[in-house]
């Protein structure tokens, strides 16, 4: 199987502190990218980091890549509220004459007011 | 520029119907894109399509289930006579080329009764 799989499945915090949440994937990679879903909603994709990056930022998220270990992990700093949802790594895999995303189980994220 | 559409939200059907699943791309792509989820699962790929040709159904269940992208008009997702494991919601993506990042709609939630 070429899906990946998050750790923790789900993680609960308080408003204000960070969290963590990792992808472990199985195949060689050319991106990576991470994806926020709303209970009941649709995705909101929320970064793409390419295989020769280690790091990238955006607003509060964090995104780190370690391809030795093909591994990558999402942070959240100064968590809110709002920010409850479940998180997805997804990898994009060409074949058959398409680029398809195989998504793993995603990490169920609660933040607690 | 509106996001990618779906309809309807929420279908209900009984089994042996059939459900009609819609998706209309955002303006300007011609890569639509349909994926599965199942209650407590990440999204699996179903199926690949650019304007009137199907590139990719290897996800696509055998039996049943179809999909097109006509020259005018939405893409259709057909399932027909539904069991109860076809209650998932179902997901649409489009993006402007093969390879770029895909935008997702708010899905489509089928209940089989």
């Amino acid at each position: 199987s070429q899906q990946g799989e998050e750790d923790p499945q789900a993680l609960s915090i308080q408003e204000g502190e960070n969290a963590t949440m990792n992808c472990s994937y199985k195949t060689s990679i050319n991106n990576l990218q991470w994806y926020r879903q709303n209970s009941g909603r649709g995705l909101v994709h929320l970064i793409l980091i390419r295989s020769n990056e280690r790091e990238k930022h955006s607003g509060r998220l964090r995104v780190t890549l370690d391809t030795s270990k093909k591994s990558s992990s999402l942070l959240i700093t100064a968590s809110r509220a709002a920010d409850t949802a479940s998180y997805f790594c997804a990898q994009p895999i060409t074949q058959g004459g398409s680029e398809k995303l195989v998504f793993g189980k995603g990490t169920k994220l609660t933040v607690n007011p | 520029n509106a996001g990618v559409m779906q309809n309807p939200r929420h279908l209900v059907r009984r089994r042996g119907q059939e459900a009609r699943l819609r998706c209309s791309p955002m303006k300007g792509h011609s890569h639509v894109y349909w994926y599965r989820q199942l209650p407590e699962e990440g999204l699996k790929f179903m199926v690949y399509l650019q304007k009137e040709n199907i590139i990719d159904e290897s996800g696509m269940p055998k039996e049943r289930f179809s999909a097109e992208f006509p020259k005018e008009g939405p893409s259709i997702l057909r399932i027909q006579q539904v069991v109860r494991g076809d209650s998932a919601a179902y997901f649409c993506a489009s993006s402007p080329y093969s390879g770029q990042e895909q935008f997702f709609g708010p899905g489509t939630r089928l209940t089989v009764l």
